[in-house]
């Protein structure tokens, strides 16, 4: 299984972006558990949403996991500066395995 | 606070074996999934192998099957991967995390450990 995510994005502060994230085995559902992390440079990456929607406890509001047609997503609602990073999707293949996408690199600008 | 510290990472030859270690605290250790995950330099994350709270059950990403082998130790805190036959590209940053509720894969990270393979 290949997960592919836009390589990356640019959204101006204050703005509005979606990041998806896809499968090659066919579409995304409920059943692939969508997680979604966030990594700074130099830093571990910190979690955010898993099982499609559901936000950790530290995941600002602004952020939301849904899914978007065949793909899961991640949309970013009133961009901050601090939100520049970059974001991975990961997807339960099923059989306790999984599969990380190839991250996308969200430029504030 | 939940904590997970990582040691072990070392540079080492091709073929050669190493173990890390992941020291966990915080939180009652027996109650959760544990996985590790790696990061090559300059790349993106890479899903290796988890383990079921009770250490019942262990699974891996097929490029690790049958060198890398995850274990843990309940009364210890400790999680534990042991690499055999490393090969060049196992290089990378390696991070032990925490999971959360279910399908909640990787909720808690540690800082990671760097392995060398060269």
């Amino acid at each position: 299984t290949v997960v592919t995510q836009e390589p990356s994005l640019t959204v101006s502060p204050g703005g509005t972006v979606t990041l998806t994230c896809a499968s090659s085995t066919g579409s995304v559902t409920g059943g692939h558990h969508p997680n979604w992390f966030q990594q700074k440079p130099g830093q571990a990456p910190r979690a955010l949403i898993y099982s499609t929607s559901n936000k950790e406890s530290w995941t600002p509001a602004r952020f939301s996991g849904f899914l978007l047609g065949d793909k899961a997503a991640l949309t970013l609602s009133g961009v901050q500066p601090e939100d520049e990073a970059e974001y991975f999707c990961l997807l339960y293949c099923g059989d306790d395995f999984w599969v990380f996408g190839g991250g996308t690199k969200l430029t504030v600008l | 606070e939940v904590q997970l510290v990582e040691s072990g990472g070392d540079l080492v030859q091709p073929g050669r074996s190493l173990r890390l270690s992941c020291a966990a605290s915080g939180f009652t250790f027996s109650d959760y999934w544990m996985t590790w995950v790696r990061q090559s330099p300059g790349k993106g994350l890479e899903w290796v192998a988890n383990i079921r709270p009770d250490g019942s059950g262990t699974y891996y990403v097929d490029s690790v099957k049958g060198r890398f082998t995850i274990s843990r130790d309940n009364a210890k805190n400790s999680l534990y991967l042991q690499l055999n036959s490393l090969r060049a590209e196992d290089t990378a940053v390696y991070y032990c995390a925490r999971g959360g509720n279910a399908f909640d894969e990787a909720q808690y990270w540690g800082q990671g450990t760097l392995v060398t393979v060269s």
